[in-house]
């Protein structure tokens, strides 16, 4: 079993839905949570960043942990066709280095 | 600034060539990495260098060397190539101190193909 699972999709929404990405993990040492999204041949960048448990709001987008259920989610409100891509979640006991990857979710966002 | 830049970005090997990886940063981190990314496997790293003159086993690391040449440039080598290390190599680097809210930043990526 993977430290981290992530339904790999692809999750298809028309334009402004909100879209809601998952990750479950099994390691309760970890405290940083990340989202990265990557554009198809593209390098992953970071998204979202967050400390424990709790919530972080950028625009239009929500991360969400839950370190009791070991769940995390990304909320993306009135998705954009420019948000398709691949939404990976990250995770980490300590802070920045040693990151253990979610396999990643294809979204898709129709005009 | 260019960031994380990587070369080639696309390659063909014949099983058993070998060839090299270069990665190079100009954001004056410590800490660099190569992780491997196939389908539905996330990304996952084969070798890091959390500062100049040291480097460590990732999780997949068989088949790789690296050498961290200066704080700058990070390479992984594929001494003998086999068809199983098909696939697109990222580098990325992070000023590695630990502190909140640091994050890794990607390279572009090499695609590699074994024939």
């Amino acid at each position: 079993q993977k430290e981290v699972e992530q339904d790999p999709g692809p999750l298809s929404v028309p334009e402004g839905a909100i879209v809601s990405l998952n990750c479950t993990y099994s390691n309760s040492a970890f405290q940083y949570f990340m989202w990265y999204r990557q554009y198809s041949r593209k390098g992953p960048e970071l998204l979202m960043y967050t400390y424990s448990s709790g919530n972080k709001e950028d625009g239009r987008f929500t991360a969400q942990v839950d370190k009791s259920s070991k769940y995390i989610s990304l909320f993306i409100r009135d998705s954009q066709p420019s948000d398709s891509a691949t939404y990976l979640c990250a995770m980490s006991g300590n802070a920045g280095n040693m990151l253990t990857f979610g396999g990643g979710t294809r979204l898709m966002v129709k005009p | 600034n260019a960031g994380v830049t990587q070369t080639p970005k696309f390659q063909v090997l014949k099983t058993g060539q070998s060839m090299t990886l270069q990665c190079a940063q100009d954001m004056n981190h410590n800490s660099m990495y190569w992780y491997r990314q196939d389908p539905g496997m996330g990304l996952r790293l084969i070798y890091y260098s959390a500062s100049e003159g040291t480097t460590d086993k990732g999780e997949v690391p068989n088949g790789y060397n690296v050498s961290r040449l200066n704080k700058r440039e990070f390479s992984l080598r594929l001494e003998s190539a086999a068809p199983s290390q098909t696939s697109v190599y990222f580098c990325a680097s992070n000023l590695g101190l630990g502190s909140i809210g640091e994050t890794q930043y990607f390279g572009p990526g090499t695609r590699l193909l074994v024939l």
